[in-house]
């Protein structure tokens, strides 16, 4: 089964600067990665899918790549906002099944 | 709003004991799966339901936990003679057809505490 990694340590930035945050996965492409955010609390809620044939995608100011080479999706928030501190998972297929896995998850943490 | 809900939001138990979570997928949701989440962890898949039927149990840790889904709608997760390993937050995620592609949309979980 597949082994998802996301940095454990919080990430901080400064508002207006870009957010990168990295999944890497150990084994075999899956057919989708998705990006959730978490915040404290609550439930992960679904921000982006990308699929096994598509290299990037955009919604707003968030970004996804998917590099099936190097075994990693980025994951970019532009323009960051102190909104935007939460912690963002990403979660793929796993095994023979298309349900997704999820990683840790990185906090993300955005100061004014 | 028309979310997914899931009751009670805490549960607190003696270890030994038998509880019931319970969740209330979006209507029209034909998919709807059970997670586990322990602090500083992602979700861990338990079991996925598609209708009535669970077609995906193979996360369940052992026999003392099991689902139900009779009506394809509202599930409960039951489990039998809590441990304090089984503390941790139960999140249920409801799809519209629980296809490849179908985004999760999840509850705001439940958290449990076996003492």
């Amino acid at each position: 089964s597949q082994k998802i990694e996301q940095n454990s340590e919080a990430l901080n930035i400064q508002e207006g600067k870009t957010a990168t945050l990295t999944c890497n996965y150990t084994n075999y492409s899956p057919a989708y990665l998705q990006w959730y955010r978490q915040d404290p609390g609550r439930g992960p809620v679904f921000l982006l899918l990308i699929r096994e044939n598509e290299k990037e995608k955009r919604k707003e100011r968030l970004k996804v790549t998917f590099d099936t080479t190097l075994k990693q999706s980025l994951f970019h928030i532009t323009a960051s906002q102190p909104a935007d501190s939460a912690t963002y998972l990403c979660a793929l297929p796993s095994g023979g099944s298309y349900i997704p896995t999820f990683g840790r998850g990185t906090s993300l943490i955005v100061h004014p | 709003g028309a979310g997914v809900s899931q009751t009670p939001s805490n549960k607190v138990t003696e270890k030994g004991k038998y509880v019931e979570l319970r969740c209330d997928p979006i209507s029209g949701h034909t998919a709807l799966y059970w997670y586990r989440q322990s602090l500083g962890q992602g979700p861990e898949f338990l079991i996925y339901f598609q209708g009535t039927g669970a077609a995906d149990d193979s996360g369940l840790p052992n026999d003392r936990f099991f689902a139900v889904r009779p009506e394809g709608s509202v599930s409960t997760l039951k489990i039998q003679r809590t441990e304090r390993g089984d503390s941790a937050v139960y999140l249920c995620a409801s799809s519209l057809r629980g296809q490849i592609y179908n985004e999760q949309f999840f509850g705001p979980g439940t958290r449990l505490t076996v003492l």
